[in-house]
Order: structure tokens, then sequence, then C-alpha cells
């Protein structure tokens, strides 16, 4: 069964601080692996979208690693803000076009304290 | 640019009776997709629309319906309301199928069932 697994399931840390969310999937094959960002009460929104050749991109202070020889990619947040405080979802995408092949995580809910 | 646009945002109904959620999509997307988020399950894929044509359908049962419009607008119905389907509601859109591309989620409709 195709499974996307994210770690931890919350953190918080001080503003100012760095951090790294994980994420392990079983998906395969997979098109693309993407990083969306919820707040309280809001919908998803992208971060990052990357295919099975790239290893890594970045938005801002947001940068998305992928290795898909060990199935892992992880979220780092540099210098984090109070608006960091948001749920972060993995998704990994099937090879095809609907969003049938859409895998969601679960999420980690990060919060940012002062 | 309008984003999507999803109404109600909140609703209240009790056990037994139907609820009709809405969703526009942004100007020029063809494809809209529906998910409910609940606490426990994160998003689960509810089914997704194509030029009218509905693509693929989640693992719900068949209380769950929907319909997309010629102008993409889409529209989701929940009969015979329970419990458990208390949740946020989203829908996203994508320019075309959402699996290649990235999907812009509205805000959600926030549905309580007493």
């Amino acid at each position: 069964k195709n499974q996307v697994e994210q770690s931890p399931q919350s953190l918080i840390i001080l503003e100012g601080k760095n951090c790294t969310l994980q994420c392990n999937y079983t998906v395969s094959p997979f098109s693309n692996l993407r990083w969306y960002k919820q707040d309280t009460g809001r919908g998803p929104v992208s971060l990052t979208i990357m295919t099975f050749s790239e290893n890594t991109k970045s938005n801002g202070r947001y940068t998305a690693t992928l290795d898909a020889d060990t199935k892992q990619s992880s979220l780092h947040i540099t210098a984090s803000q109070l608006s960091d405080s948001a749920s972060y979802i993995c998704v990994v995408s099937l090879p095809g076009a609907g969003s049938y092949q859409l895998t969601f995580g679960k999420g980690t809910k990060l919060s940012v304290i002062p | 640019k309008a984003g999507v646009t999803q109404t109600p945002r909140y609703l209240i109904k009790t056990r037994g009776q139907q609820v009709t959620l809405s969703c526009s999509p942004i100007s020029g997307h063809r494809s809209v997709s529906w998910y409910q988020q609940t606490p426990g399950q994160g998003l689960q894929f509810l089914f997704e629309y194509f030029s009218e044509t509905q693509r693929n359908k989640g693992n719900f049962p068949g209380r769950f319906s929907g319909r997309q419009f010629s102008n993409s607008r889409s529209e989701m119905n929940v009969s015979t309301l329970e419990l458990g389907d208390s949740a946020l509601y989203l829908c996203a859109s994508s320019l075309e199928r959402a699996g290649a591309n990235v999907l812009t989620f509205g805000a959600g409709s926030r549905l309580t069932v007493l």
C-alpha cells in the first residue's frame, strides 16, 4: 500500500531557530513530491514541488530536499518566524494525471514561539 | 487574480440532513478536486472533475456526490449526514489534471454535524 509518513507529528521551536521536517514514502514509482503549508482554518498553500530527478528546491526560507533512493524528503525552515506556525503536509504523486494519484501525509504541526 | 472560493465557510447540520458545498476555481482552471480533512485521517481524496466529467472517486460511500458545471464551478453534496461527516471540506483547482499540476486550495467549508 502506498504510504506517506511524516515526522515528527508536532514540533515546538523558538523564533529565529532552524528546523527540519521529515517525509518518508513508499509510493513507487512516483512522479513528483510536494510540500504544502496549511495555516489553522485555511486551505493548504503550495511551497515546493519536485520531480524524481530533482534533489533540492527552495522557496525563500523553505528548502526541500529529496532522496529518491532512500525515499525520503525533508523540509528545512531557516530563521523561523511566528508566521511559520502551521501544519506542513507532504504529498507524493504517482505517475498519472488524476487527483487519485496523490497520496497525502498527515502533516507535521509546527509551533514557533517567541 | 481571484483564488479558489468555497461557500459556505461554516455550517452546522443535524444527522439525516443533506448539505451542498460550492467551489469556484481559479479562472481558466479546468480541474476541480475535493478532499475531506479530519484531525485523525488528514486529507482524503473525495473526487476529481475535469471538463464536467468525474474522473476519479475516492473511497467514500455513495452519500457523497458532486458535479461540475460548464464554467468549471463545482458542487459536492452529502446526503443523510452522519456525525462522522464533520470535517473541513477542501476543494482545489488546477489548470489540467491534478496529478501533474500544482493544486490551489480554497479556504474550505467547515461542516459540523450534530
